[in-house]
């Protein structure tokens, strides 16, 4: 059984353009989490989502986030027009049910020039 | 929301140490986790542990819910532990999981 898989691994991108981070869970797995750690920090919660639906976005900033897990294909973080301070390490984690064991990704990390 | 507290925040110890990280948790939880993040920064999990004692090898965690703490047990450290040790928590009821700001172990040969 796969992991959960994330991809890019590293991505750059100048300031103004998009990033796209992708992470797909593990088998039989319809929870999925996204965090940001910063450099030399812990993990912040950003969004929790079951498929087709966003269950919890409390932690993601208003302007410029968006996340989404469609009935197929992984889940999609995306940043528009990106600023230096959205560079980070961006984990996405999956787990078979909500009170359930969460299994991180090798996570993206983001680097905005 | 839900606060998660770790100490100590910085640990060196000696190749063969024993050492109890311990996590602390402000309200109800029905989701307790220990990870590890290597020094490439992978996440690992260690112990999925909302109640009672866990073992695995050379790591055991303990959490007493009704007290609102959890405690982690490196037992015979090797220099391949080094990395951080983080705690996170979902209180009862609740959608997001918080993380700890972690404990920062180095162990020394």
């Amino acid at each position: 059984n796969a992991g959960v898989m994330q991809n890019p691994r590293h991505l750059v991108r100048r300031r103004g353009q998009e990033a796209r981070l992708r992470c797909s869970p593990m088998k039989g797995h319809s929870h999925v989490y996204w965090y940001r750690q910063l450099p030399e920090e812990g993990l912040k919660f950003m969004v929790y989502l079951q498929k087709e639906n966003i269950i919890d976005e409390s932690g993601m900033p208003k302007e410029r986030f968006s996340a989404e897990f469609p009935k197929e294909g992984p889940s999609i973080l995306r940043i528009q027009q990106v600023v230096r301070g959205d560079s980070a390490a961006y984990f996405c984690a999956s787990s078979p049910e909500q009170v359930d064991t969460q299994y991180f990704g090798p996570g993206t990390r983001l680097t905005v020039l | 929301g839900i606060q998660v507290e770790q100490s100590p925040p910085d640990l060196i110890l000696q190749e063969g140490a024993n050492s109890t990280l311990r996590c602390n948790f402000s309200d109800s939880v029905n989701n307790l986790q220990w990870f590890h993040q290597n020094p490439w920064g992978q996440l690992i999990n260690l112990f999925y542990i909302p109640s009672g004692t866990k073992q695995n090898g050379r790591l055991s965690a303990t959490t007493v819910a009704t007290e609102r703490y959890s405690l982690l047990y490196i037992s015979s450290s090797q220099t391949t532990d080094s990395g951080v040790y983080f705690c996170a928590a979902k209180n009862t009821g609740g959608f997001k999981t918080i993380f700890g700001a972690g404990t920062r172990l180095f162990v020394k040969a």
